[in-house]
């Protein structure tokens, strides 16, 4: 099994480009989320998507936008991108509310 | 919004010892959740609790889910090089429309041979 599938692995982007994270998960979950981590902090939560065809804001969602495409895809846009966004992006996804998580393997993102 | 005091921050132990970490939180939670997260990796599940008081074993791993709500620990007993990694506590309220946790910090864990 797959799990969550997070492409691209890395990427470096020089600031103002814009670029789209995808993530795809094959354990027919209901929830899927979006998450930031930097050195010496917890995973914090961009946006997320409770089910197929809504997505809400999480702790730190600006500069940011997000598409639930279907059941399995959830990208993640930087419109135009900041030294700010530097971080490792990870996808997520859970089967309802109140059940565990599933990580990608993250997204190493150097925006320069 | 909810925040979550996760400590110690790290740890530096010898083969063979046990180990605690804890995190804290001014909020209640309905949901605690224990992830490990190896280097270059994404967070894997340890150990879930669901129940005040609920106290959960994994094989070495020891969890428990504090009476008030407010807290959770994990323990690790004869640690192992393996083991090294980053801990991290997670907890989710029943507030919510999706099963999103909040995150503390992590706790760093170096085991030395």
């Amino acid at each position: 099994n797959a799990g969550v599938t997070q492409t691209p692995k890395f990427q470096v982007l020089k600031t103002g480009q814009s670029m789209t994270l995808q993530c795809a998960q094959d354990m027919n979950h209901n929830s899927m989320y979006w998450y930031r981590q930097d050195p010496g902090m917890g995973l914090r939560l961009i946006y997320y998507s409770a089910s197929e065809g809504t997505t809400d804001k999480g702790e730190v969602p600006n500069g940011y936008n997000v598409s639930r495409l279907n059941k399995r895809e959830f990208s993640l846009r930087l419109e135009s991108a900041a030294p700010s966004q530097t971080s490792v992006y990870f996808c997520a996804s859970s089967k309802d509310r109140n059940t565990e998580a599933f990580f990608g393997q993250g997204t190493r993102l150097t925006v320069v | 919004g909810q925040q979550l005091n996760q400590s110690p921050q790290s740890m530096f132990i010898q083969e063979g010892e046990d180990v605690s970490m804890n995190c804290t939180s001014s909020s209640i939670f309905n949901t605690w959740l224990w992830y490990k997260q190896d280097p270059g990796e994404g967070p894997v599940l340890l150990i879930a609790l669901y129940k005040a008081g609920e106290l959960t074993s994994n094989g070495r791993l020891t969890a428990q889910f504090g009476i008030t709500r407010k807290d959770s620990f994990l323990n690790i007993s004869a640690s192992i090089p393996s083991d090294v990694g980053i801990y991290f506590c997670a907890g989710q309220s029943l507030n919510t429309n999706a099963g999103k946790s909040t995150f503390g910090d992590g706790t760093t864990l170096t085991v030395k041979p």
